[in-house]
């Protein structure tokens, strides 16, 4: 356990539905992070909020839409993806950003399959 | 741009010593991670290294060299369950990890 819970853990979804992941971090940090890690591939990074702002969104397709509601949680809402969407979903949290030694601690992951 | 380089797969028997290589090339550098990723399962932190040298922890070491843009991963005395993915990630200038696709490594009796 790293202290950051993922729900769901599993999740298969057709293209026209509208789902959201949630992530939550009982460590108290002030920044986290939404992954997507595909098959044999480098993780991506897709998101990341500092002290709820967003201070990163690496190009992301807008059908992927985060929301920070506080520093402990965290939800990225899916609607419209497509097939190529399949992956597992990490959500991570470290202290803040500004700092060398920030390590990043890893949810469990939502294994995402869209039909 | 930004680049790591770390072999696919590596094979080691149990009980041996085993070396995984990481190059990197970032904008800028704030020090370097490596995380353990068993199958299916999220990532663990490992070590971080921001000078050069040879960090020991356990049965597990890490060396950076800053100069050459390279680093290791030492493990020693393998069990079954080191048995996993190692990812190399280093931090750039904007404090933000650049991660590699990770060293597959399998354990044989």
């Amino acid at each position: 356990e790293t202290g950051v819970t993922q729900t769901p853990r599993h999740l298969v979804m057709g293209m026209t539905n509208k789902k959201s992941l949630k992530c939550e971090q009982h460590l108290g940090h002030n920044a986290m992070y939404w992954y997507k890690q595909s098959a044999k591939k480098p993780l991506e990074l897709m998101f990341v909020y500092n002290f709820k702002e967003q201070t990163e969104n690496n190009s992301v397709p807008s059908r992927f839409s985060p929301e920070c509601p506080n520093s402990s949680h965290l939800f990225l809402h899916l609607h419209t993806l497509q097939p190529e969407d399949s992956a597992l979903y990490l959500c991570a949290s470290s202290q803040g950003l500004g700092q060398g030694a920030d390590t990043q601690y890893f949810g469990p992951g939502t294994r995402l399959t869209v039909l | 741009g930004q680049n790591i380089d770390q072999p696919t797969e590596m094979t080691a028997t149990e009980g041996a010593i085993v070396q995984i290589n990481c190059t990197y090339q970032t904008s800028g550098f704030n020090g370097l991670f490596w995380y353990q990723q068993h199958a299916g399962e999220a990532p663990t932190f490992l070590s971080y290294n921001v000078l050069d040298g040879l960090e020991e922890k356990g049965r597990f070491s890490s060396f950076l060299s800053r100069s050459k843009g390279y680093s290791y991963l030492l493990l020693k005395e393998l069990q079954m369950k080191d048995s996993a993915s190692y990812l190399c990630a280093p931090m750039d200038s904007n404090y933000q990890l650049i991660w590699g696709a990770g060293t597959k490594l399998i354990i044989k009796p």
